[in-house]
């Protein structure tokens, strides 16, 4: 069973770098077959994708976070990251790191998703 | 403001059946898969439905998705008290700027 978990600071100051990973377990993040991906839901809010990488090294990310956003992978860890420079208290959000399946078109659905972990951004 | 929209909110009687819709245009939900997640009370978002009317291994019959042009409709028939939670569609965007994009959100009320 594939099981994810986020971790990180859950207090940002503004301006400076939101770092979190998320550690998968019970596959492998270099299989292949999956895009590492990164959704985001302010508080009381809907949902927001940010971005995903590929095993490859390719990633995508939401054109409205684009200039902030670095995903990486660490395929010795079997971890993925997430970094968002230059943040303010509109990034505060609960963060979740999520398993998407390509298809020719795209990607097709995130199964399964980590618990979330909030962060909040103020000084 | 989301590229998808769906109702704020709906609401029917244990027992019932309700609809949640999700529109959108030629460059997501008319092009692409559609799916969908249940977000519980303070849990992470599970994916429902995939690939337009797919259910994942242990998702009840209740639970049935459906995609005509560029609009999707999630239905659950014999609604429970268990089926509160916000509904979420997703869909891949196809347009210069390519990336998912998720719906608003629609908050279900079983009375």
């Amino acid at each position: 069973q594939v099981q994810l978990q986020e971790s990180g600071p859950g207090l940002v100051k503004p301006s400076e770098t939101l770092s979190l990973t998320c550690t998968v377990s019970g596959a492998s993040v270099s299989s292949g077959r999956y895009y590492c991906s990164w959704i985001r839901q302010p508080p009381g809010k809907g949902l927001e994708w940010i971005g995903y990488i590929y095993v490859s090294g390719s990633t995508n990310y939401n054109p409205s976070l684009k200039s902030r956003v670095t995903i990486s992978v660490d395929t010795s860890k079997n971890q993925f990251s997430l970094k968002l420079s230059s943040v303010t208290a509109a990034d505060t959000a609960l963060y979740y790191c999520a398993r998407g399946s390509w298809y020719w078109g795209g990607l097709n659905w995130f199964d399964p998703w980590g618990q979330g972990t909030l962060v909040t951004v103020s000084s | 403001q989301s590229v998808l929209t769906q109702p704020p909110s709906v609401s029917a009687a244990p027992g019932q059946k309700v609809t949640i819709s999700c529109s959108g245009s030629s460059s997501n939900i008319g092009n692409n898969y559609v799916s969908w997640y249940q977000q519980l009370p303070g849990t992470a978002p599970k994916l429902l439905i995939y690939e337009n009317n797919k259910r994942p291994s242990g998702i009840p019959d209740r639970f049935s998705g459906s995609k005509s042009g560029t609009s999707a409709t999630l239905g659950i028939t014999g609604l429970q008290t268990g089926d509160e939670a916000d509904y979420y569609c997703g869909t891949w965007d196809s347009s210069l700027s390519a990336g998912w994009v998720f719906g608003g959100g629609t908050k279900l009320t079983v009375l």
